[in-house]
């Protein structure tokens, strides 16, 4: 069975400093990674994914990822904060080696970030 | 291009009514998911149609149900609602069975009273 953990239900960050958002996922096989945001009353929107090779992934917004497989982690980062980045981010992964479509994927309860002005 | 579509925003209902909720993928989407976003559970997979067929359901009672339509429009059904019904029905959309990203709408807001 596939797991994704976000060890923490919020993270505050003032303006203009670094950002991290922590996942960490368990898959018998290799995995695929994702990371969604969801803004207030929105759906969720993409934000980047790993499915193989570099494994700094760059995405939407100025975010971007690292895929570290010894930690089995997928930390989301951004070097420098905004207000308008406080949102709930979910990140999700499935299994490589399973077929099927996306509902294979296992999403995190969510991180909500909060953005001090 | 217009992205996923969901209808109603809201809706309001009494316990053991029925809901039905509607959902427009992305115009050359052929597969659609439905996920429950309840109040600090997350996102639970629910349904996941392509081609007009069921592929899969999540771990839920069989009083939820839906279809797709040869448009690969699709609509979600719960009968005999319940309290803990009560969650945002979020669509997604993606190309067939690739495992890219999913294309989200903005969700249906189901009260059950």
């Amino acid at each position: 069975a596939q797991s994704v953990a976000q060890p923490e239900d919020q993270v505050n960050v003032a303006e203009g400093n670094p950002l991290t958002v922590k996942c960490t996922y368990s898959v018998s096989g290799n995995p695929y990674l994702f990371w969604y945001v969801q803004y207030p009353n929105r759906g969720l929107q993409f934000l980047l994914k790993y499915i193989t090779g570099d494994n700094l992934v760059k995405g939407s917004y100025g975010f971007e990822a690292e895929f570290n497989k010894s930690q089995t982690s997928f930390h989301l980062k951004k070097p420098s904060a905004l207000v308008s980045d406080s949102a709930l981010y979910f990140c999700a992964v499935r299994d490589m080696s399973s077929g099927g479509g996306a509902d294979g994927l296992t999403f995190g309860k969510g991180t909500h970030l909060i953005i001090q002005p | 291009e217009a992205g996923v579509t969901q209808s109603p925003t809201h809706l309001i209902k009494t316990r053991g009514q029925q809901a039905t909720l509607r959902c427009s993928p992305i115009s050359g989407h052929t597969s659609v998911y439905w996920y429950q976003q309840a109040l600090g559970l997350g996102l639970q997979f629910l349904l996941w149609y392509d081609e007009g067929e069921e592929r899969n359901r999540g771990n839920f009672p069989p009083r939820f149900s839906g279809r797709q339509f040869p448009n690969y429009s699709s609509e979600l059904n719960v009968n005999a609602l319940e309290l803990e019904d009560s969650a945002l029905y979020l669509c997604a959309s993606s190309l067939g069975f690739m495992p890219g990203e999913l294309f989200f709408g903005e969700g249906s807001r189901l009260t059950v009273l």
